[in-house]
């Protein structure tokens, strides 16, 4: 099947620290899968940070960047120097699987909190 | 800018009652979805829709119906309320292309006792 992974399920960095938060994809459906990161700002929807639709690009925005990994299936978000205003729910996805509707997959989230 | 406007933006209902969790877009998309979030899930499909009077079953459509009278709203309706279907519901809309952005709702804390 088609899953997406995201292992830390809350992060805590120091205001001006780096971050990286990781994300793996499988699938087996999806001949050319996109690579989404979703942010959830509190009391907010989600809304995309960036994507990537080619394997070995990257992707940037905010001051976040993601490169697509095909080889380790892998799309980590990174940033050099966080901010306070950073703190939000990071969610990497994987689409669109299942025909038309740009179907998307969610990891489950991760709750990042900066500390000033 | 886009909006999607979810309500309530919480409730909390009776087991065996019926709750009707309603989407309202001005995007003027032609997709429109509903997600529910659990602890230690990701964002899973209940429902899309692709034009209004039709919808679609996404991945976990059981114990839920979907309606979308018009292009602009897109309602999440639970017969018979249980408690696995405490979650957080969120709606979104996009259009519907592949590489396209999904813009969601604010969500809806549902606790069912």
């Amino acid at each position: 099947g088609d899953s997406v992974t995201q292992t830390e399920g809350q992060v805590t960095v120091s205001e001006s620290k780096s971050l990286i938060i990781n994300c793996t994809y499988s699938t087996t459906s999806i001949a050319y899968p996109n690579l989404f990161w979703y942010v959830r700002y509190p009391g907010e929807g989600l809304q995309l940070l960036l994507k990537v639709i080619t394997a070995g690009q990257k992707g940037s925005s905010r001051g976040f960047e993601a490169t697509y990994n095909k080889e380790t299936t892998s799309f980590h978000l990174q940033k050099a120097s966080v901010q306070e205003s950073d703190s939000a729910v990071y969610y990497c996805a994987l689409g669109p699987y299942g025909g038309s509707g740009n179907k998307l997959i969610f990891g489950t989230g991760t709750l990042l909190s900066v500390k000033p | 800018e886009a909006a999607v406007t979810q309500s309530p933006r919480s409730k909390v209902a009776v087991t065996g009652g019926k709750v009707t969790l309603s989407c309202h877009q001005t995007n003027n998309h032609d997709y429109m979805y509903w997600y529910r979030q659990d602890t230690g899930h990701g964002l899973r499909l209940i429902h899309y829709s692709y034009v209004a009077d039709s919808t679609e079953k996404g991945d976990i459509p059981d114990g839920y119906k979907a309606s979308r009278p018009s292009q602009e709203n897109f309602s999440l309706i639970l017969e018979l309320a249980s408690l696995s279907q405490t979650a957080v519901y969120f709606c979104a809309s996009s259009d519907g292309g592949s590489q396209n952005t999904l813009y969601f709702g604010a969500g809806t804390r549902l606790s069912v006792l």
